[in-house]
């Protein structure tokens, strides 16, 4: 049973329009909710992370919402360009075990 | 240059062939970590390590081992291969349990068992 549930599977934005990408989870031991970027051939890479007590973080065109209530969280990527296709994973951290947990991952293609 | 390196990168072999992946990091890491990656099922953990001679499960360890007894190396070993153990790897490391500490990950190893 998946611990965090990430849609939609793949999305199709225009160069310029917002990617929006869905995260939700139950456990609620997880304290850290970051987001990561693979390209192919390559590892995953961190792109923003954000705690539960925090309810948005931006860093750049990158931001986080955070829903602590729903337990849910997304990743908003405004003025997409065709270099952010890739595809992206949220994940959620359990901090006595440090144990990871990824969502099955969201195909980003920008069309230009 | 501060990475995670695997080896090998690609790697077919057969059913019941022991084999091991190595992992090794050069930033002084305390954390080490291996996922499997399949598609629809994101990355998913196998083992974890907190320190040298200090491993724990994750969430999918069976048929896979692991040890720690230097700080930079982590190496996956894979006593019995089976072919629903042909996945992407990939280990990955951090400098602790800290928010601020990102985990590094590898470029990923291809295994395929037949």
């Amino acid at each position: 049973q998946q611990q965090v549930k990430q849609s939609p599977q793949s999305l199709i934005v225009q160069k310029g329009g917002i990617s929006i990408i869905n995260c939700a989870y139950e456990n609620t031991a997880f304290d850290y909710f970051p987001w990561y970027q693979q390209f192919p051939g390559k590892g995953p890479a961190l792109l923003i992370a954000i705690r539960p007590d925090v309810s948005e973080k931006k860093e750049g065109r990158f931001t986080i919402s955070f829903n602590k209530s729903a337990k849910q969280f997304s990743l908003h990527i405004m003025d997409s360009q065709p270099g952010d296709s890739a595809t992206y994973f949220c994940a959620a951290r359990t901090y006595n075990f440090n144990k990871f947990y990824f969502g099955s991952g969201t195909k980003l293609n920008v069309k230009p | 240059e501060a990475q995670v390196t695997q080896n090998p990168r690609y790697l077919i072999t057969v059913t019941g062939k022991k084999l091991t992946v190595t992992c090794s990091q050069n930033m002084n890491h305390e954390y080490m970590s291996w996922y499997r990656q399949d598609p629809g099922l994101g990355l998913r953990q196998i083992y974890y390590s907190m320190n040298v001679e200090v491993t724990d499960k994750g969430d999918v360890p069976e048929g896979y081992k692991v040890s720690r007894k230097e700080k930079r190396n982590f190496p996956l070993i894979l006593e019995s291969p089976s072919p629903n153990q042909t996945s992407l790897y990939f280990c990955a490391s951090s400098l602790g349990r800290g928010l601020g500490q990102p985990q590094h990950f590898g470029d990923g190893t291809r295994l395929s068992i037949l």
